[in-house]
């Protein structure tokens, strides 16, 4: 069962224009949601978070939306530069008897085309 | 300050065998994760230590194992090696106490299993 989806596993863009990236998830318990960013041979690394009483939140060209009714969020890029290609994953947390466990989505590779 | 760091990098064993992964913590994280990323998914949440006990586990069989150190670095151990075990195993430390953004993620291991 995924949890986490992320329906799009490619996703391509030209340079200067925005880029979107959708996730999906299902367990209604989840209450944080981030974005990681993975290049090839190197582990993720942490983009951007969202907790579950916010909507949005902004970190320069990065903006992450949360819709709670619609499970749904989405990271913009703006404008997207040639370095942001790369794997994006979306996870989802929630907290169990005080352990935190992260729950990944399958990733959507972004090329950014010059 | 040193990041994650994983060994080996790169490793083929084949059906049956036992395989052993180490990780060495970011200097002052005292909690580390391992996850387990197969071809085209996203990575799957194993288990946690914290201060060398177990905090923590996913949905994998107990023969898949780990220890933490003193040091707070930590190996992963996985007996009876299936063909399904072929994955890159990525190992995060962090402060703990925070969230799931502040984990910081090694390269990866990537275990082929014949």
């Amino acid at each position: 069962d995924q949890q986490v989806k992320q329906n799009s596993p490619s996703l391509s863009v030209q340079e200067g224009r925005i880029s979107i990236l959708n996730c999906d998830y299902t367990n209604s318990m989840f209450d944080y949601f981030l974005w990681y960013k993975k290049y090839p041979a190197e582990g993720p690394t942490f983009l951007i978070s969202i907790s579950s009483i916010k909507d949005k939140n902004e970190d320069g060209r990065f903006t992450v939306f949360l819709n709670k009714s619609a499970k749904h969020l989405s990271l913009h890029i703006v404008p997207s530069q040639p370095g942001d290609s790369a794997v994006y994953f979306c996870a989802a947390s929630a907290m169990d008897f005080g352990n935190e466990k992260l729950t990944f989505g399958t990733g959507t590779r972004l090329t950014i085309i010059p | 300050e040193t990041g994650v760091t994983q060994s080996p990098t790169h490793l083929i064993k084949t059906r049956g065998q036992q395989v052993t992964l180490r990780c060495s913590s970011q200097s002052g994280h005292n909690t580390v994760s391992w996850y387990q990323q197969a071809l085209g998914q996203g990575p799957q949440f194993i288990f946690q230590y914290y201060r060398e006990e177990e905090n923590g586990r996913g949905n994998f069989p107990p023969r898949f194992s780990g220890l933490q150190f003193p040091n707070y670095s930590s190996e992963l151990n996985v007996n009876a090696l299936e063909l399904d075990d072929s994955a890159l195993y990525l190992c995060a430390s962090s402060s703990g106490g925070g969230r799931a953004g502040d984990q910081y993620f090694g390269p990866g291991t990537r275990l082929l299993v014949l």
